[in-house]
């Protein structure tokens, strides 16, 4: 069984603080997703990750998959209360079937104090 | 958004009684997944559909039962309901496969489920 360990699982920080939770595996994965959901929603992807060592960034928000695609870390700089919520990370892998499969890792629910 | 509701939002039920959530798309997407979503463990699939009469199990589909007679509509139907299935169950959809980083799953907004 593939499993995606995600830490911290909670975090509560300032506004205006960095941070920075993480993704992790034993296992090598095709791609990995990052997802964000806020209380009583759905998640909602906010970027795939595909190639070893690859960096993506959206705004305040710095992805980054490991260079052997078993891990991968969120960097947010300057928090805002409006970061605040579920972050659920997800790999791409094959199964024993030969079909792709995702996995989803435990979250980390993260809150920003204003 | 999607267009993607479920139904209903919030259900409490006894345990041995037969439940049935809802999931419908305007979308007209191919594919349409149910999620239970529980602390510790993250979101797991338990069954998915990649067309009308089509589905297929997920990691844990024992005690689920879908069905999709249309191409808006995905049924999960727990036919005799456990405690153990207290849980929030959402439904995604994708145009195409949504396991792979070629497509993207959209989720619907979720229905807490509390067997007692």
């Amino acid at each position: 069984t593939q499993l995606l360990e995600q830490s911290p699982q909670f975090l509560s920080i300032q506004e205006g603080e960095n941070l920075t939770v993480y993704c992790n595996s034993s296992s090598v994965f095709s791609s990995l997703q990052w997802y964000r959901q806020e209380p009583g929603e759905g998640p909602v992807l906010l970027v795939t990750v595909v190639t070893g060592g690859e960096v993506k960034k959206l705004k305040r928000l710095t992805f980054q998959f490991g260079d052997a695609r078993k891990d991968s870390s969120l960097h947010i700089t300057a928090a805002q209360p409006g970061d605040t919520g579920l972050y659920l990370c997800a790999g791409e892998s094959i199964s024993n079937f030969g079909n792709e499969k995702l996995t989803f890792g435990t979250g980390t629910r993260l809150t920003i104090i204003p | 958004d999607a267009g993607i509701t479920q139904s209903p939002r919030h259900k409490v039920t006894e345990t041995g009684t037969p439940v049935t959530l809802r999931c419908h798309q305007t979308e007209n997407h191919r594919y349409m997944y149910w999620y239970r979503q529980d602390p510790g463990h993250g979101l797991r699939l338990i069954h998915y559909s990649y067309g009308v009469k089509d589905t297929d199990k997920g990691e844990v589909s024992d005690g689920y039962s879908v069905s999709r007679s249309k191409t808006e509509d995905f049924l999960l139907t727990l036919e005799s309901a456990t405690s153990s299935q207290t849980s929030v169950y959402f439904c995604a959809i994708s145009e195409k496969s949504g396991f792979s980083h070629t497509d993207t799953q959209y989720f619907g907004p979720g229905t807490r489920l509390t067997v007692l």
